[in-house]
């Protein structure tokens, strides 16, 4: 257990619609990263939060969108989903922006 | 972007036999890190490597960041069932407090009792 949780495990809905995964990072981790991971294209580094600011910017699509809050946990939120939207979401903490980061076990999209 | 290319993308070994595999970046990296992923779980960090040239152990494992640092390596010894995974290499260039992964598609490894 890296201590990083994300909520749902598994979600499945509809294209068009528009959905919320959330992430706690570790206790005491200010940075966290959220990435996409689909079999065609890897692991994909999205965006990341420190303290409560966007630090960096990665593939992520303007219909995805995230934001950290004051207790620190995240949520990345995505929008008009397309099939190709479906894919494992993984959220990532690390206590500084220069440390090694640990993943959580994902979410699972699945947009049919 | 920038690009990893990680190799073998597969591998099958018997139990007991040693792996290699290696990251070629076309940029250098100021951090390589190796993570392993099993199914249905995030992947786990293994090695974290900071300078050029770093040789660090964890157990069985062995990294190496490249002189280049545009390269890393990764050695597994005497390999048991439960090495079984997908093994990422990443690297990272951290600057301006910005802090973000590139990984390389994954080595597969299957171990054979």
């Amino acid at each position: 257990d890296s201590g990083v949780t994300q909520t749902p495990k598994h979600l499945i809905t509809a294209t068009g619609q528009r959905v919320t995964l959330r992430c706690s990072p570790r206790s005491g981790d200010l940075s966290v990263y959220w990435y996409q991971q689909s079999l065609d294209q890897g692991l994909q580094f999205l965006i990341q939060y420190y303290n409560g600011e966007e630090r960096a910017k990665g593939n992520i699509l303007e219909r995805f969108s995230a934001q950290q809050f004051p207790d620190l946990h995240s949520e990345l939120n995505l929008s008009s989903l397309e099939l190709g939207d479906s894919a494992l979401y993984f959220c990532a903490s690390s206590p500084r922006t220069r440390d090694p980061a640990f993943f959580g076990q994902g979410t699972r999209l699945t947009v049919v | 972007g920038q690009q990893l290319n990680q190799s073998p993308q597969s591998m099958f070994i018997q139990e007991g036999e040693d792996v290699s595999m290696n990251c070629t970046s076309s940029s250098i990296f100021n951090t390589w890190l190796w993570y392993k992923q099993e199914p249905g779980e995030g992947p786990v960090l293994l090695i974290a490597l900071y300078k050029a040239g770093e040789l660090t152990s964890n157990g069985r494992l062995t990294a190496q960041f490249g002189i280049t640092r545009k390269d890393s390596f990764l050695n597994i010894s005497a390999s048991i069932p439960s090495d079984v995974g997908i093994y990422f290499c990443a690297g990272a260039y951290s600057g301006a407090g910005s802090y973000q992964l590139t990984f390389g598609k994954g080595t597969k490894l299957s171990v054979i009792p």
